[in-house]
């Protein structure tokens, strides 16, 4: 167990909706990662939060943004989905370079 | 988006057997990174590399850190049916905006015969 956490565990969306995705950061962890795993797929960075602030973006449309609280959790937000936003969206926190991973939410958009 | 070249892309092995798979880039990485991935869950953390020509154990893991920074590879011996998984590297470039970005490769899907 890696200490992170996520919810919700699946979700199923339509085109065009707007979903949030949390995470949980590893007790004494100030920075939290994004990444899009497809099925099949290694995870591709979306971004960083560290103190709050986008700290570094992937390959990313502007619909995807995230927010990160006083205490480290972060969340992701996604706008106006497409099907191809179907995927496992990972989160992972960091004190220095190792990422530790959360299980993951499987998103499903129809 | 950008990815490692990671091989194979998948192996099935019979049990006890030795297992070896790599990563390479065309650009240097400060730091090389081997994950393993359940089904339905996140990547685990196997192995962590800091410095070219690095050589770490982890048990039965055992990962090597390029003498060029572009590539990486991880060894696991007398493999057993619970090494069954997806094999992740990812490689961290070195700082400035990109630091923390982790790149993954494809994925190795290991297969374990008993």
């Amino acid at each position: 167990e890696t200490g992170v956490t996520q919810s919700p565990t699946h979700l199923i969306k339509t085109r065009g909706q707007q979903v949030t995705l949390r995470c949980s950061s590893q007790s004494g962890h100030n920075t939290v990662s994004w990444y899009q795993q497809a099925l099949g797929q290694g995870p591709q960075f979306i971004f960083q939060y560290y103190r709050e602030e986008e700290n570094g973006r992937g390959n990313f449309p502007p619909r995807f943004s995230g927010l990160q609280f006083p205490n480290y959790s972060s969340e992701l937000n996604v706008n106006a989905l497409e099907l191809d936003d179907s995927a496992l969206y990972l989160c992972a926190s960091s004190l220095e370079t190792e990422q530790f991973f959360g299980p993951g939410t499987r998103l499903t958009v129809l | 988006g950008q990815q490692l070249n990671q091989s194979p892309q998948s192996m099935f092995i019979q049990e006890g057997e030795d297992v070896s798979m790599n990563c390479t880039s065309s650009s240097i990485f400060n730091t090389w990174l081997w994950y393993k991935q359940d089904p339905g869950e996140g990547p685990v953390l196997l192995i962590a590399l800091y410095k070219a020509g690095e050589l770490t154990s982890n048990g039965r893991l055992t990962a090597q850190f390029g003498i060029t920074r572009k590539d990486s590879f991880l060894n696991i011996s007398a493999s057993i049916p619970s090494d069954v998984g997806i094999y992740f590297c990812a490689g961290q470039p070195p700082g400035g905006t990109s630091y923390g970005k982790l790149t993954f490769g494809q994925g190795t899907i290991l297969t374990v015969h008993p």
